[in-house]
């Protein structure tokens, strides 16, 4: 069974689309991270959300964690071309990082 | 941010031989480093946590002796895919955790392996 629990797996918009994409658990987390990859690179750190409840934004893209801190979600709004990527939820255990499936997405001009 | 590089970036090689990929830290020392491995569409997987100094420490179900690991100083970790088989064609990733002890793992480049 996977930890953290992504969807949609697979999202294909147009530009100025909103979406959200969710990554869940039965387990609490100290804190979760978001990473995006863009093809044919490594991930790279979005942010890092610590308590419960909180919401943090980064231009167009809004991040929350659940306030029982098993959940979070990423929000983007206006969506545009050069958001498209894999979005990956992320457990850092100790460096240790357990990825969720990753989101897929794809923003059509 | 902390930069980590891969070498080679890809590597086509022939079934049974021997691929090495190397992850450096460039401007700062990771006495841990991490390897991941990554199929197409689907999210990253780790295989083992290298260590400066000692053996590394594999996931389940990772054969140690098929994917060597060899941590030998502060700033260079290296994988070796060895007796390479089209199923280990595969996107290879490490990551290190950054010097400012912030959680931040900055990852490298990537490496595509494609076995024929």
């Amino acid at each position: 069974t996977q930890l953290l629990e992504q969807s949609p797996q697979f999202l294909s918009i147009q530009e100025g689309e909103n979406l959200t994409v969710y990554c869940n658990s039965s387990s609490v987390f100290s804190s979760l991270q978001w990473y995006r990859q863009e093809p044919g690179e490594g991930p790279v750190l979005l942010v890092t959300v610590v308590t419960g409840g909180e919401v943090k934004k980064l231009k167009r893209l809004t991040f929350q964690f659940g306030d029982a801190r098993k959940d979070s979600s990423l929000h983007i709004t206006a969506a545009q071309p050069g958001d498209t990527g894999l979005y990956l939820c992320v457990y850092n255990q100790g460096g240790k990082l357990i990825f969720g499936q990753g989101t897929e997405l794809s923003v059509k001009p | 941010g902390a930069v980590v590089s891969q070498h080679p970036s890809r590597v086509i090689c022939k079934s049974g031989t021997s691929v090495k990929i190397e992850c450096r830290s460039l401007d700062f020392q990771a006495t841990t480093m991490f390897w991941y491995r990554q199929f197409p569409k689907q999210s990253l997987m780790l295989m083992a946590t290298s260590n400066e100094g000692s053996k590394a420490t594999y996931e389940q179900g990772v054969e140690k002796d098929k994917f060597l690991i060899n941590h030998a100083s502060l700033t260079l970790s290296t994988l070796t895919v060895t007796s390479a088989h089209p199923e280990d064609s595969s996107f290879y990733i490490c990551s290190a955790r950054g010097p400012q002890n912030t959680g931040e793992l900055f990852f490298g480049e990537g490496s595509r392996l494609t076995v024929l």
